[in-house]
């Protein structure tokens, strides 16, 4: 199984809403990552945990607040959003041996709409 | 800093095949990847080529890597409708972390 779940799949917020996206995974995977995805443009990363530490963060705003509970969930924490901030979130896991050269599995995403 | 590129869009015959190529600018690449992205979709690994290969081939799918050249290509036979999507090529860019580098993408059109 190399599923990825996440949700909500759409999700509208104000800019003064605060809101979390979710992730899972029941791979057995040690790496989880977050990537935003605008229309018609590749995946950006934004942050990486390696055994639920972060080990990678892009210079993301602080409006954006990642969380890794335990092994399998990944959480996105959203407060004070900017309408530029409408995307696809992409969550993705891979085994996270450190070893370099490891397969990401994506999840379906989360259409994310800021008003 | 890493760069990967594509040709932006493909369109082919129902029954064709097509051919989406990649650049890359990466000399110590150890993984190259071609991911799927149906529309309103996450992404989904179609498969991966190791920098030792030269070729690998999964059903209707043909993966070749030029490492002189720095070139990856995708040849799917018998191209379907289904098939329609972007398609992304990635580079895994080494260190202690596990960074893809992703192409712009290439959008196939396939055509009844």
């Amino acid at each position: 199984d190399t599923e990825v779940t996440q949700t909500p799949k759409h999700l509208v917020m104000g800019m003064t809403n605060k809101k979390s996206l979710k992730c899972e995974q029941h791979m057995g995977h040690r790496a989880m990552y977050w990537y935003k995805q605008k229309a018609k443009k590749p995946p950006e990363l934004m942050f990486v945990y390696s055994y639920e530490k972060l080990s990678i963060n892009e210079s993301v705003p602080s409006r954006f607040s990642p969380e890794c509970p335990n092994s399998s969930l990944l959480n996105l924490h959203l407060h004070a959003l900017q309408p530029e901030d409408s995307a696809l979130y992409l969550c993705a896991s891979s085994q996270g041996r450190g070893t370099g050269g490891e397969t990401q599995y994506f999840g379906p995403g989360t259409r994310l709409l800021v008003l | 800093g890493e760069d990967v590129e594509q040709s932006l869009f493909l369109s082919v015959r129902e029954g064709d095949s097509s051919v989406i190529n990649c650049t890359y600018t990466d000399s110590s690449s150890t993984y190259l990847y071609w991911y799927k992205q149906e529309p309103g979709a996450g992404l989904q690994l179609l498969t991966y080529i190791f920098s030792n290969m030269d070729m690998k081939q999964d059903q209707r799918l043909t993966v070749l890597l030029n490492k002189k050249d720095k070139h990856l290509s995708l040849r799917i036979a018998d191209t379907q409708t289904g098939d329609s999507a972007i398609y992304f090529c990635a580079d895994y860019y080494g260190g202690a972390t596990n960074k893809l580098i992703f192409g712009t993408g290439t959008l196939l059109a396939v055509q009844p």
